[in-house]
């Protein structure tokens, strides 16, 4: 079936210093991927989103590239600044089916120390 | 414009009591979506309306668990005889149709449910 792994956290870094968050995935078809952010004490929030292979999603200066070959969606940022500080949760969907439910990863907690 | 709204923000309740778990999704989104967060098992997709169509309950965690969508807007989740292990935020989200350029997910605040 479907799946996500993404790395476990926490993951604990200083203001300015660069993020990479991995993501792998196992699915059937070809699936649209996406990393999802929750702040402290908010809803889920999509942050950016890639449909189909070698397209790269950005947002608010992150970005993930959709790499078929190593079924991967990393997240990346160059500079992480203490508002970063939050969950990150990679996820597919897999349009092909009969459905378009999210499949998640367990999340990644960031806290980012000024 | 209003996001998915949902309610009650906070449940606590007694194990072995009912619970009703409200959504509102964002008017006009056809397909609506069933979620649980908890510490042990992250996010967790329960089910699942698209229109009229029949939803797809294949998440549902046991036959405790229901939910309708009235109308094609509203939809309510139902915990019956309720456990501790029930303890979690329901998410409740709302999309355009799942196979359109447009897909995007939009997610409520959720219902954090504490059985006691």
């Amino acid at each position: 079936g479907n799946s996500v792994t993404q790395m476990e956290g926490p993951v604990t870094l200083s203001e300015e210093a660069f993020l990479t968050i991995n993501c792998t995935y196992t699915a059937t078809g070809y699936p649209s991927l996406f990393w999802y952010v929750q702040y402290p004490g908010e809803g889920l929030q999509l942050l950016l989103k890639a449909t189909k292979a070698d397209d790269k999603g950005s947002n608010k200066g992150f970005e993930a590239t959709y790499r078929k070959e190593t079924t991967s969606f990393h997240l990346e940022k160059g500079s992480v600044q203490v508002s970063d500080s939050a969950v990150y949760f990679c996820a597919l969907s897999d349009l092909g089916g009969s459905q378009g439910n999210l499949i998640f990863g367990k999340g990644t907690k960031l806290s980012v120390k000024p | 414009g209003a996001g998915v709204s949902q309610s009650p923000s906070n449940k606590v309740t007694e194990k072995g009591k009912d619970v009703e778990l409200r959504c509102d999704p964002i008017s006009g989104h056809t397909a609506l979506y069933w979620y649980r967060q908890s510490l042990g098992q992250g996010l967790e997709f329960l089910i699942y309306f698209q229109g009229n169509s029949a939803p797809d309950k294949s998440g549902l965690p046991s036959d405790r668990f229901s939910a309708e969508r009235t109308g094609g807007s509203v939809s309510t989740l139902t915990i019956q005889r309720t456990q501790q292990e029930d303890s979690a935020v329901y998410l409740c989200a709302s999309s355009l149709d799942p196979g359109g350029p447009a897909y995007e997910q939009y997610f409520g605040p959720g219902t954090r449910l504490t059985v006691t």
